[in-house]
């Protein structure tokens, strides 16, 4: 059972134009919600998180929409730059019960964003 | 660098051989993570372990297997190699005072 779902295995844009990234999940004990970037043969680095609390959260060109209601949230990349090509990886946690030594996060299968200039 | 180490980075093996990957998490991490990203896959969690224990099992065949040290470090073994075993090998780890996880850089694991 996929409780993280990011149904765009891939997404193309032009440079200059707005990326939209989506996820939805399937867990509603989820409170905390991450994106990782990943470069080929890197590691996933951490982009920007939301907390349940809020519904929006901006860091220059990302910004991270959340609608609990209806499960979904979407990462927002304006303007799109060449360099934003990548993995995104949506990923989300139940922090209110795994604080600690039980703290996880799943993962969806990511997206691949390929920026053209 | 993330703080997170991963040795060795790449790896090419045959099949039915054994391999150890090791990870060193970032100081005064206790949390280690392990994932697997197989071709056009995502990141498949395989294990974690806390301080020494294992907390958590996910995908993880009944070849492979993991341990945490005592200074933290962690090894994944993978036996009986076969070719589907390929793949980029993640280590991440967390604390309490940051949320998410710290990944490493990989290990590219190639079975031939």
């Amino acid at each position: 059972d996929q409780q993280v779902k990011q149904n765009s295995p891939s997404l193309s844009v032009q440079e200059g134009r707005i990326s939209i990234l989506n996820c939805d999940y399937t867990n509603s004990m989820f409170d905390y919600f991450l994106w990782y970037k990943k470069y080929p043969a890197e590691g996933p680095t951490f982009l920007i998180s939301i907390s349940s609390i809020k519904d929006k959260n901006e860091d220059g060109r990302f910004t991270v929409f959340l609608n609990k209601s209806a499960k979904h949230l979407s990462l927002h990349i304006v303007p799109s730059q060449p360099g934003d090509s990548a993995v995104y990886f949506c990923a989300a946690s139940d922090e209110q019960n795994s604080g600690g030594s039980n703290y996880k996060l799943t993962f969806g299968k990511g997206t691949l964003l390929t920026v053209n200039p | 660098d993330s703080g997170v180490t991963q040795t060795p980075k790449h790896l090419i093996t045959a099949t039915g051989q054994r391999v150890t990957l090791r990870c060193s998490p970032r100081s005064g991490d206790l949390s280690v993570y392990w994932y697997q990203q197989s071709l056009d896959q995502g990141l498949q969690f395989l294990i974690q372990y806390y301080n020494g224990e294992e907390r958590a099992k996910g995908n993880i065949l009944e070849r492979f297997s993991a341990q945490q040290f005592p200074d933290l470090h962690s090894e994944l073994n993978l036996s009986s190699l076969e070719l589907g075993d390929s793949a980029l090998y993640f280590c991440a780890s967390s604390s309490r005072q940051v949320q998410g996880y710290t990944f490493g850089s990989g290990t590219r694991l190639t079975v031939v």
